[in-house]
């Protein structure tokens, strides 16, 4: 079965932190994907990768950036963590094709900025 | 600009009865339509997607949903909820770059 996992469940950390979330895939999917939740909001893409060491700004990449280094990992990284940035961060992987793939999603990381 | 609206936030819905979850979009060319649904503290799966051709469409867990052109919806249906269906349903639209364009989001609350 298809299995996506964000590293933590919950994580805190301060103003000014550089904050790390990990993602692996175990579907040796081409495309990641990291997304922001917020209530009201519905999802917004911030960053994803169709390959190894591709990168594609999203909607909202002001204040992070990522890393892809193998084809399973793709990291979100938050240089300078600002309180405004306290949010449901999700994973997501796919096949190659566009929309014809389904996206799956990991199980989310409540971050919390103080 | 592409723009999905689903206009509930909350909706309560006893067992056993019917539910229709609303879903407007706004694109300009065939749209390629989706609902995923999250239950508490998971992540996302897709319940069902359009593309082309029948526009109802099927999906699992026993949920359809209808496509209508003319009033730019994608509706989401189910003859009989189960507590099990408890759980944020959420909209979304392709878009050109192929990228999905997600609604806010709705809320289903079952009564017992």
């Amino acid at each position: 079965d298809v299995k996506v996992t964000q590293s933590s469940r919950y994580l805190v950390k301060r103003t000014g932190e550089k904050v790390f979330l990990e993602c692996v895939q175990d579907m040796d999917h081409e495309n990641m994907f990291w997304y922001r939740q917020d209530p009201g909001l519905g999802l917004r893409l911030i960053y994803f990768s169709y390959d190894v060491k591709m990168k594609e700004k999203g909607d909202i990449p002001e204040g992070y950036s990522v890393s892809r280094e193998k084809k399973e990992r793709f990291s979100l990284i938050l240089e300078s963590a600002s309180t405004n940035q306290t949010s449901m961060y999700l994973c997501a992987s796919s096949l190659p094709g566009g929309l014809y793939q389904p996206q799956h999603f990991g199980d989310g990381t409540r971050l919390s900025i103080l | 600009a592409q723009s999905v609206t689903q206009p509930d936030i909350h909706i309560t819905v006893s067992e056993g009865a019917s539910l229709e979850l609303r879903c407007n979009y706004s694109y300009g060319a065939t749209p390629y339509l989706f609902w995923y649904v999250q239950s508490p503290g998971q992540g996302l799966q897709l319940l069902l997607k359009y593309f082309s051709g029948d526009t109802l469409v099927q999906g699992i867990k026993g949920f359809e949903a209808e496509f209508k052109r003319s009033q730019s919806s994608f509706n989401l249906r189910k003859p009989s909820v189960h507590w099990s269906d408890a759980a944020e349903y959420f909209c979304a639209v392709g878009d050109s770059n192929y990228q999905l364009i997600w609604g806010a989001g709705t809320k289903l609350i079952i009564k017992p």
